[in-house]
């Protein structure tokens, strides 16, 4: 079986704060995950991937996101948040066919 | 240049009525898709085409059916609608069907079903 657990429906952070989004997942095949960020009213936007090498993933506007196999854990963080990363995120995990299983997704409210 | 296009965008129609939303990418890329996007922003797979042909087919009703003229395009047509297929549909393209490949988004479809 597979899916994606994100953790918090909604964050909220301070403007400069830590951003920290919580993604665990199951997979029956070794998991390539993907984080994706959804601007209101707008498609989703790729922010970063893990498929294999280094744990350690560096995405667009600042993100990075780790892999730990043994926590089942790919957590998206940002070590200062901006006001133009207010949005909804999503965790995926990919399986045979490229079939995408998406988290329920985490609202991110910045607060000046 | 918009790389994977949707129209319309925005789309309210009444109960029983049949609609059809468009999808186009110009990435050049093999497989394409279709997601629904309920109230609660949750995304799931409904379709997905690769090379035109049918790949993933998941619990859909079958007023749904997707059509693929060619590679560049994957059209979603939905008879009879209810008001529960009201969401957002996301079209997504990606280069095929390896498991590391990247999902190109469309900026989504709005269906009200009133």
């Amino acid at each position: 079986a597979q899916s994606v657990t994100q953790l918090g429906s909604h964050v909220s952070v301070s403007e400069g704060a830590l951003v920290l989004l919580r993604c665990n997942y199951s997979s029956s095949v070794p998991p390539y995950l993907f984080w994706y960020v959804q601007y209101p009213n707008q498609g989703l936007q790729l922010l970063l991937k893990y498929t294999t090498g280094a744990t350690l993933v560096k995405g667009i506007n600042g993100f990075e996101a780790e892999f730990k196999k043994s926590e089942t854990s790919f957590h998206l963080t940002k070590p200062s948040a901006h006001m133009s990363d207010a949005a909804e995120y999503f965790c995926a995990v990919s399986q045979t066919g490229n079939q995408f299983y998406f988290g329920t997704g985490t609202s991110l409210t910045v607060i000046p | 240049d918009t790389a994977v296009s949707q129209t319309p965008k925005y789309l309210v129609t009444q109960m029983g009525n049949d609609k059809s939303i468009k999808c186009e990418q110009n990435l050049g890329h093999d497989t394409m898709y279709w997601y629904k996007q309920d109230s609660k922003k949750f995304l799931k797979i409904m379709f997905s085409y690769n090379n035109k042909e049918l790949i993933i087919n998941e619990t859909v009703p079958n007023r749904f059916s997707p059509k693929s003229p060619d590679k560049a395009h994957l059209n979603l047509h939905i008879n009879s609608l209810e008001l529960g297929d009201s969401a957002v549909y996301f079209c997504a393209s990606s280069n095929g069907l390896a498991r590391t490949d990247t999902q190109y988004f469309g900026p989504g479809t709005r269906l009200t079903v009133l």
